[in-house]
């Protein structure tokens, strides 16, 4: 089936735009994460959903950064006033309910290729 | 901020060398795992290790955990030019939240 898919694939922004990234997870996959990776960095943890409910919000940097899934499925996250320091990677990954899983695959998460952010 | 380390930053072998990357973490985790990066795509799952486990195998990749030690290490055997890539391990504390280490380049030359 298909996997994660993200759009769009780049985006350039001048400073002070707002910006919405989209995501598509895999149909029926519960957990969608968000995460920003930074040029020559690992990714860093933004948000999670579980369905429509954001449960973890902690890493979202500035209250710009804004993120929503509200049936459950497609997921957007918007950047107010988009600053040179947003230019980054954004990735967007899902994971199945745990009750479908095999114990020895609980938690892999599925990544999409990622929208890449530039602010000029 | 990323909780790993991982060493060494970069790495260039021959292919059919062995690859070995080491991970370190400072709070406890009920998993972690390893993913490939490869150029300008997203992460792919390569293996998960658990917490009460101590090695773990999936084809040509070995992978150890000492949470005594709060450390990981990643084996690739009789590496490939195709396993160019940036490596990354990630600890999750319970229900996914990944937090990644800054990540390994591998180049593997043919």
């Amino acid at each position: 089936g298909a996997g994660v898919s993200q759009s769009p694939r780049y985006k350039v922004a001048k400073r002070g735009q707002d910006v919405a990234l989209r995501c598509d997870p895999i149909s029926g996959h519960v957990s969608l994460f968000w995460y920003q990776q930074a040029l020559g960095q690992g990714p860093e943890f933004l948000t999670y959903f579980q369905n429509e409910a954001q449960l973890d919000k902690s890493g979202l940097p500035s209250d710009r950064f804004f993120a929503e899934r509200p049936e459950g499925s497609v997921s957007t996250l918007k950047i107010q006033r988009t600053q040179q320091e947003d230019s980054a990677v954004y990735l967007c990954a899902s994971s199945p309910p745990l009750w479908r899983l095999e114990p020895s695959r609980s938690y892999e998460q599925y990544f999409g290729p990622g929208t890449r952010l530039t602010v000029t | 901020s990323q909780q790993g380390e991982e060493d060494p930053q970069a790495l260039s072998i021959q292919e059919g060398e062995n690859a070995t990357m080491n991970c370190s973490y400072k709070t406890s985790i009920n998993n972690l795992q390893w993913y490939r990066q490869n150029s300008g795509r997203g992460l792919v799952h390569l293996i998960l290790i658990r917490s009460n486990e101590r090695e773990k195998h999936s084809g040509r990749l070995r992978v150890t955990l000492d949470t005594s030690k709060k450390s990981s290490s990643l084996l690739i055997t009789a590496s490939r030019a195709a396993d160019t890539a940036s490596y990354f391990c990630a600890t999750d504390p319970s229900y996914g939240k990944l937090t990644f280490g800054q990540g390994t380049i591998l180049t593997v030359h043919p």
